[in-house]
């Protein structure tokens, strides 16, 4: 079975701080895409990172950055230097054949200034 | 360049009445999938089409069905509505049916159903 599984729920952080956002999936098929988005209050799911299954590198763009260990089946997303704008739902998700997203609960962030 | 646009933001219905919900994909995007999401169940995979086909469907009665048009363009229908029905319906559209190009996503559809 397929199963994307982001254990913290809610995590909360002042300004400035550094935080790390879990995400741990499932999968059997060895070609597969990891995803990362943030749902701010408005609703809009906003795209974040694509990872394919074949690339192990790590990414940093900006404030952010992404860490994707298949050893483990995690991908974990770090927000250096966090920012009030920050403050949203973040989900990871796992592309399953035929179009299909399979989405964490997602972790609610909350930046306080 | 144009994102992923659906119409209504907002929608109050009566329970038992349906409810058609449409979603204008981005240009040149050939794939369309629908979600609802719920607090207590997340986000969910509705269905998927790709050049007017449904390629994949997800775990909902068949009271949830769609379709996509010639030019892309998706609409989904739930009839005969239920109060658990009252969620957020997003819909999202790629360039291809394989996840390779990623998935954007729309505003969303509030649905609440009275």
């Amino acid at each position: 079975a397929q199963k994307v599984t982001q254990a913290q729920t809610e995590i909360s952080v002042v300004e400035k701080e550094d935080v790390t956002l879990d995400c741990v999936y499932e999968t059997r098929d060895t070609t597969y895409y990891l995803f990362w988005y943030k749902q701010p209050p408005s609703g809009e799911l906003v795209f974040l990172i694509r990872r394919n299954s074949f690339d192990e590198q790590n990414e940093i763009s900006g404030r952010y950055s992404w860490n994707f260990q298949k050893s483990t089946s995690s991908f974990n997303f770090t927000i250096t230097a966090s920012q009030v704008v920050d403050s949203a739902v973040y989900f990871c998700a796992l592309y399953n054949q035929g179009g299909k997203l399979i989405f964490g609960q997602g972790t609610e962030l909350s930046v306080k200034p | 360049k144009a994102g992923v646009t659906q119409t209504p933001r907002y929608l109050i219905k009566t329970r038992g009445q349906q409810v058609t919900l449409s979603c204008s994909p981005i240009s040149g995007h050939r794939s369309v999938s629908w979600y609802q999401q719920t607090p207590g169940q997340g986000l969910q995979f509705l269905f998927e089409y790709f050049s007017e086909t449904q390629r994949n469907k997800g775990n909902f009665p068949g009271r949830f069905s769609g379709r996509q048009f010639s030019n892309s363009r998706s609409e989904m229908n739930v009839s005969t509505l239920e109060l658990g029905d009252s969620a957020l319906y997003l819909c999202a559209s790629s360039l291809d049916d394989r996840g390779r190009y990623g998935y954007t996503f729309g505003s969303g559809t509030r649905l609440t159903v009275v």
